[in-house]
């Protein structure tokens, strides 16, 4: 079956844009998950969507970043007012309930000029 | 915030020979996965060992688990070429559904 997919799989923008990352997860999978993966700070989780629960957004690092999941399938991460430091690649994983092993998407690598 | 770390930083051997990779991690755990990532993009889910498992094997990988030493250790024995990928452990705390990432292992098998 289909994986997990996520788009653009490369995005270049300048400093100061808003940006919109896409993810489809697995069809029937309720939870979807953002993590942020980087040189410095290694695998960072950002956000937890759980069926129609309140999100986890515990990992967020600044106000700037948000997620939104509709429908309880797709999500978008948004990143507004892009810095350099967000240079990075974000990964989205997906999990069927009661499951604990996650999907993960291939990725959209970020690059804040 | 990192849970696990990693251990060896990378490590090359030869086709044929086994790979063994450890991690410690640092509060109490529901379960530690194993994760393999190509390329620097999307992991893929090896294998996961509960707090109350100590041993688990899949296919040519073999997972132990001291909840006592808060440590894993991966090994993948008659390795292949096709096995050059990073490592990272992954930890699950009780009471939570995400996974805190360890920094990884650089696993290099040469032909």
């Amino acid at each position: 079956g289909a994986g997990v997919s996520q788009s653009p799989s490369n995005k270049v923008t300048e400093k100061g844009k808003d940006v919109e990352l896409r993810c489809d997860p697995i069809s029937g999978h309720t939870a979807l998950y953002w993590y942020r993966q980087s040189l410095g700070q290694g695998l960072e989780f950002l956000i937890y969507f759980q069926g129609n629960s309140a999100p986890d957004k515990s990992g967020l690092p600044s106000d700037r970043f948000s997620a939104e999941r509709t429908g309880g399938s797709v999500s978008t991460l948004t990143i507004q007012r892009t810095q350099q430091e967000d240079s990075a690649v974000y990964l989205c994983a997906s999990s069927p309930l009661g499951a604990y092993e996650q999907y993960f998407g291939p990725g959209t690598r970020l690059t804040v000029t | 915030s990192q849970q696990g770390e990693e251990d060896p930083q990378a490590l090359s051997i030869q086709e044929g020979e086994n790979a063994t990779m450890n991690c410690s991690y640092k509060t109490s755990i529901n379960n530690l996965q194993w994760y393999r990532q190509n390329s620097g993009r999307g992991l893929v889910h090896l294998i996961l060992i509960r707090s109350n498992e100590r041993e688990k094997h899949s296919g040519r990988l073999r997972v132990t688990l001291d909840t006592s030493k808060k440590s894993s250790s991966l090994l993948i024995t008659a390795s292949r070429a096709a096995d050059t990928a990073s490592y990272f452990c992954a930890t699950m705390n009780s009471g939570y559904s995400t996974l805190t990432f360890g920094k990884g292992t650089m696993l290099l098998v040469s032909p």
